[in-house]
């Protein structure tokens, strides 16, 4: 088992507040990747990460950011949380080469973000 | 457009049957095919990964094929468990010039009654 984490699991809150969702994994991995599920919808690349203090955005728009200050760190934050943000939100890290999607790719077990 | 369609969207089968799920994809130029076991509320499981050479690959009950010239893979469980019950994904790599991507399918429900 992969071993990247996720904080918290589930996630109710207000419209309007402020938000950060936790991810580690503590694999070495230089590449780390958020993605967005929605019931029975494919996953969507929202951010991914090559090493430390490189972030990108990904295929599908969204008004989160990214930070990666350290190897094994690499939350996301939602400034203004709208319901419209109500999602599950999956980790996940990888080896490989820079600009190389091609190795595997483990996730973590996902934050499922409510907000009212 | 690169695409990766499933079906079918969902499947009901008794323990102890056979299944087989399928996958067409549109993903050129090809890098490679996965198939990830999501359970419900956690994160994808990699079962198989297949290369353009190989056309097929077993992991337990779980055997997967691919058909490169026709892009067409299938995922078949034999003797399904009722822990079989969770969402199967295929998804496909490129291998585009500069960044190779993910491109994921809706899934296949698949429900394992006793």
């Amino acid at each position: 088992e992969a071993d990247i984490y996720q904080t918290p699991r589930y996630l109710v809150i207000g419209t309007g507040k402020k938000i950060t969702l936790e991810c580690s994994q503590t694999m070495g991995h230089d590449k780390m990747y958020w993605y967005q599920q929605d019931p029975g919808m494919e996953l969507h690349l929202i951010h991914y990460s090559y090493g430390v203090n490189s972030t990108e955005k990904g295929d599908l728009s969204s008004e989160s950011t990214v930070s990666r200050i350290r190897t094994e760190h690499f939350p996301l934050t939602l400034e203004s949380a709208r319901p419209s943000h109500t999602s599950q939100y999956l980790c996940a890290s990888s080896e490989g080469l820079t600009g190389n999607f091609s190795y595997e790719q483990y996730f973590g077990p996902g934050t499922r973000l409510t907000v009212t | 457009k690169n695409q990766v369609e499933q079906s079918p969207q969902s499947l009901i089968i008794l323990e102890g049957k056979n299944c087989t799920l399928q996958c067409n994809y549109t993903v050129s130029p090809f890098s490679n095919l996965r198939w990830y076991k999501q359970d419900t509320g956690r994160g994808p499981v990699s079962l198989t990964i297949m290369t353009f050479s190989e056309n097929t690959k077993s992991n337990g009950r779980y055997t997967a094929t691919l058909d490169a010239d026709t892009k067409q893979s299938s995922l078949h469980i034999t003797a399904s468990q009722l822990s079989d019950s969770a969402s199967y994904i295929c998804v496909v790599s490129d291998r585009g010039s500069t960044l190779g991507r993910l491109y994921f399918g809706r899934g296949t429900q698949l429900t394992v009654w006793p």
